[in-house]
């Protein structure tokens, strides 16, 4: 129940397409949802983040689609570019607890 | 923003001996900071909540004894691997609870096992 289960692994998007990444949750108790960036060598960095109030979150480029329903949620990168070539991270937590449980990871490569 | 500085990003040493990793927040006081461990090509796993002044918590299989963790003050975490060992080799990363209650993520040390 803890897991956060994160799709694709992997994914290839041409230059000025849109990146998709989806994750999961079962803990109704999570409230709220980064994503991270990561690049090789580097510790992640805050992209953009959620919380269950809204179902939908942008900020520039980048999108976050909340289904409270269903306990999904998604980031959409638009116009992708070679530079967004990285390791994406999604994450949950709790109120009160501080603790992020963390997707498995997709690696995006953007391809010029 | 919220800056966390982790030193050093890589380090080699020899099977046995210790290893001290410093994480620091340098514009914000971190009363909490997290310690993770990365394996290449996969997720972040939480090892321990280190919190100012008490004891570390260490999250389920981690040995408190390898992995010792001092939070001194409230700007400073430090992750020391006792007698290190190949298997220990790994990413270790840091994150500090800013006050906005997000977090903020040093850049990692890379640690090699000889």
């Amino acid at each position: 129940q803890q897991q956060v289960k994160q799709s694709p692994q992997s994914l290839i998007v041409q230059k000025g397409g849109i990146s998709i990444i989806n994750c999961a949750y079962e803990n109704t108790a999570f409230d709220y949802f980064p994503w991270y960036q990561q690049f090789p060598g580097k510790g992640p960095a805050l992209l953009i983040a959620i919380r269950p109030d809204v179902s939908e979150k942008k900020e520039g480029r980048f999108t976050i689609s909340f289904n409270k329903s269903a306990k999904q949620f998604s980031l959409h990168i638009m116009d992708s570019q070679p530079g967004d070539s990285a390791t994406y991270f999604c994450a949950a937590s709790a109120s009160g607890t501080y603790k992020y449980i963390f997707g498995t990871g997709t690696r995006l490569k953007v391809l010029a | 923003g919220a800056v966390v500085s982790q030193h050093p990003s890589w380090v080699i040493c020899k099977s046995g001996t210790s290893v001290k990793i410093e994480c620091r927040s340098l514009d914000f006081q971190a009363t909490t900071m997290f310690w993770y461990r990365q394996f290449p090509k996969q997720s972040l796993m939480l090892m321990a909540t280190s919190n100012e002044g008490s004891k570390a918590t260490y999250e389920q299989g981690v040995e408190k004894d390898k992995f010792l963790i001092n939070h001194a003050s409230l700007t400073l975490s430090t992750l020391t691997v006792t007698s290190a060992h190949p298997e220990d080799s790994s990413f270790y990363i840091c994150s500090a609870l800013s006050g906005a209650g997000g977090y903020t993520f040093g850049s990692g040390t890379r640690l090699t096992v000889v």
